[in-house]
């Protein structure tokens, strides 16, 4: 059975502080990893999507690894900002099953 | 472009009641997928669907099904509800071709917020 994890399951800090979420995975034979930010009763948005032939994908200030053979993907947030505060989490996608299998998620707080 | 469209966004049922939510996927996307988010369990798949038929289901008993229209549209039913049904009620679209669909950029909606009393 595929199971995602993420660790920590909150964070906080100040504004300007460079920060990095972590996603563990333990299927090797992972087809892509997405990262989704999640507002307070909102839907989810899709952040980065890294395919498994990928090492790395980057958008403005997030940066977003994937190193199969540990099982592990990383999100780095440069310069946070009160905004960034939200819930991200990370997914597993598969070939077979066409579905996600979702981690439960980091809930970032960045102070002004 | 408009989004993916759900409703009702929040709804209240009791116990032993069905509740139908709708889905209106962005235009062109054909696959729909079905998502439960719960504090408990977190984010769970329900099913997905591609042409008007089911390609893949989660693990969730027959009180769970859903449907899609010829126009890309996807419904989902719960009958005889439970109080752990209450959850956010997530659909998410993309342009899912022969591939696998984990292989596209996934649109979700902002949910239906479901809670049985």
């Amino acid at each position: 059975k595929q199971e995602v994890t993420q660790i920590p399951a909150a964070l906080s800090v100040p504004e300007g502080e460079n920060l990095v979420l972590n996603c563990s995975f333990t299927d090797s034979a992972i087809y892509n990893l997405q990262w989704f930010r999640q507002d307070p009763g909102k839907g989810l948005t899709s952040l980065l999507l890294i395919q498994s032939s990928q090492r790395e994908q980057t958008s403005g200030r997030l940066n977003a690894s994937l190193d199969k053979s540990s099982g592990r993907s990383t999100l780095y947030i440069a310069a946070s900002q009160p905004g960034d505060s939200a819930t991200y989490l990370c997914a597993q996608g598969d070939t077979g099953r066409r579905a996600l299998t979702f981690g439960s998620g980091t809930r970032l707080q960045v102070q002004p | 472009k408009a989004g993916v469209t759900q409703t009702p966004r929040y709804l209240i049922k009791t116990r032993g009641q069905q509740v139908t939510l709708s889905c209106s996927p962005i235009s062109g996307h054909r696959s729909v997928s079905w998502y439960q988010q719960t504090p408990g369990q977190g984010l769970q798949f329900l099913f997905e669907y591609f042409s008007e038929t089911q390609r893949n289901k989660g693990n969730f008993p027959g009180r769970f099904s859903g449907r899609q229209f010829s126009n890309s549209r996807s419904e989902m039913n719960v009958s005889t509800l439970e109080l752990g049904d209450s959850a956010l009620y997530l659909c998410a679209s993309s342009f899912a071709g022969q591939g696998p669909s984990g292989a596209n950029v996934l649109t979700f909606g902002a949910g239906s917020r479901l809670t049985v009393l």
